[in-house]
């Protein structure tokens, strides 16, 4: 069936470090591909979505880059900041279009 | 803009308690959902509605009913609460279509059974 993986449980950097989160996907479809945020206290926010394969997306200074070729969808940034200190989501909507699957999100932790 | 107003914010329950919690939206989406979200496991799909009056399962329905008696609200009940069980329920619609896609989410109700 349909899956995301996110292999990185916790990434803990400096700022202005660059950031790289891993996300590759499976899926026997041309899925739409998202990164959602949640910062604490809050619930998850949409950072970014890609709908065709070998686009980019961008917000924010954040990138992805939806890979068909490699079913991946990583999240990179340059020189994060500690206000992006948060949990990201990769997740993807595809065979049943209703249904989006997350990935088990990676916590970020910036330190100043 | 609109927003999505969970309730309540904390539940505490007793085991074998049947809990319920509300999602109401004011966005007119047609799509609801709710998840389940635990720590290491990310956000688990439990129901999701299609429009009023729709259910349908998601990957973690057993011991969950849903109801979607109004566009703008979706119901979740735990229909019997597991002992030490401690979780945060999030409830989203979504807008889609014209080249949108985008779930917006409500705060989440934390839940603890003593």
């Amino acid at each position: 069936g349909d899956s995301v993986i996110q292999m990185q449980g916790q990434v803990t950097l400096s700022e202005n470090d660059f950031l790289f989160i891993n996300c590759t996907y499976s899926t026997t479809g041309y899925p739409t591909l998202f990164w959602y945020v949640q910062y604490s206290g809050e619930g998850p926010q949409l950072l970014l979505q890609v709908t065709t394969a070998n686009n980019k997306g961008s917000s924010r200074g954040f990138e992805a880059t939806y890979d068909k070729g490699t079913t991946s969808f990583h999240l990179q940034k340059t020189s994060v900041q500690e206000i992006d200190s948060a949990v990201y989501y990769c997740a993807m909507s595809d065979t049943n279009a209703y249904k989006v699957i997350f990935g088990k999100g990676t916590h970020l932790h910036v330190l100043p | 803009g609109g927003i999505i107003t969970q309730t309540p914010k904390f539940l505490i329950g007793q085991e074998g308690q049947k809990l319920t919690l509300k999602c109401q939206q004011n966005f007119n989406h047609d799509t609801m959902y709710w998840y389940r979200q635990d720590s290491g496991k990310g956000l688990r799909l439990i129901y999701y509605s299609i429009t009023e009056n729709d259910l349908q399962k998601g990957d973690l329905s057993e011991g969950y009913d849903a109801s979607r008696e109004k566009k703008s609200s979706f119901s979740l009940t735990v229909t019997s609460a597991q002992k030490n069980e401690m979780a945060v329920f999030l409830c989203a619609s979504r807008d889609w279509g014209g080249g949108q896609d985008t779930q917006y989410f409500g705060p989440g109700t934390r839940l603890l059974v003593l």
